[in-house]
């Protein structure tokens, strides 16, 4: 099936440093990807839209300087938390959608900012 | 604009049991998807299954079943013999044809008792 593969799983970061997550599909193209904020115990916040080829689509509130998303091929996206601080920590997921039945996640990445 | 409620924060059920959750939604669209996602302490997102629109029989798979309600915008997921390894959380979540973005859910906590 349809798999995107999310690195890293955890990340410890200092604070004002920034931290790359990457998300990769492995066995389709995925034009557009979504990545997605989660806080403990509570539901999937869309973070932006990626697509291949053009700049990302980013939700009322989220911060594009600070979120930075690239998505240079059709099977990698990356989201680059710059100048991170420890409000920034947070489980990062992202998702890819696949024609007709749906949509696709990464494992998800723990970022820890100390 | 589209949304999801699920209005039960936490349910729990006897191993072997049935249980319901249940997830009402809000669109315009005539044509649209519903999904439930699995996700489970690993936080990786799973398919439960998947209901479109303009089909009326009722998907299911394997001991999981959902009774979509269109005029009501109901769409619960009934988990029969449920197993310990159905704890996790379940998002539901709409997604109108065209559209791009999953519109999730706040979640429900299920716990399984032994």
């Amino acid at each position: 099936g349809a798999v995107v593969s999310q690195h890293p799983s955890r990340v410890i970061c200092k604070s004002g440093t920034s931290v790359k997550i990457e998300c990769r599909s492995l066995d389709f193209q995925a034009t557009t990807m979504f990545w997605y904020r989660q806080f403990p115990k509570k539901s999937l916040m869309l973070m932006a839209t990626s697509n291949e080829g053009s700049k990302a689509t980013y939700e009322q509130g989220v911060e594009k300087d600070k979120f930075l998303i690239n998505h240079a091929s059709l099977t990698l996206s990356t989201l680059t938390v710059t100048s991170a601080h420890p409000e920034d920590s947070s489980f990062y997921i992202c998702s890819a959608r696949i024609p007709i039945w749906g949509y696709t996640f990464g494992s998800g990445t723990r970022l820890t900012v100390v | 604009a589209q949304t999801v409620t699920q209005s039960q924060p936490e349910m729990s059920v006897q191993e072997a049991e049935t249980v319901t959750l249940s997830c009402t939604y809000d669109t315009s669209e005539s044509d649209y998807y519903l999904f439930w996602y699995k996700q489970p302490p690993s936080r990786q997102m799973i398919l439960v299954i998947r209901q479109e629109a303009y089909k009326q029989q009722n998907a299911t798979e394997n001991r999981f079943s959902v009774n979509f309600q269109k005029a009501a915008k109901s769409f619960s997921l009934k988990i029969s013999d449920s197993q310990l390894g159905d704890a996790a959380m379940y998002f539901c979540a709409c997604l109108p044809r065209g559209a791009q973005k999953l519109v999730f859910g706040q979640g429900t906590r299920l716990t399984i008792n032994p």
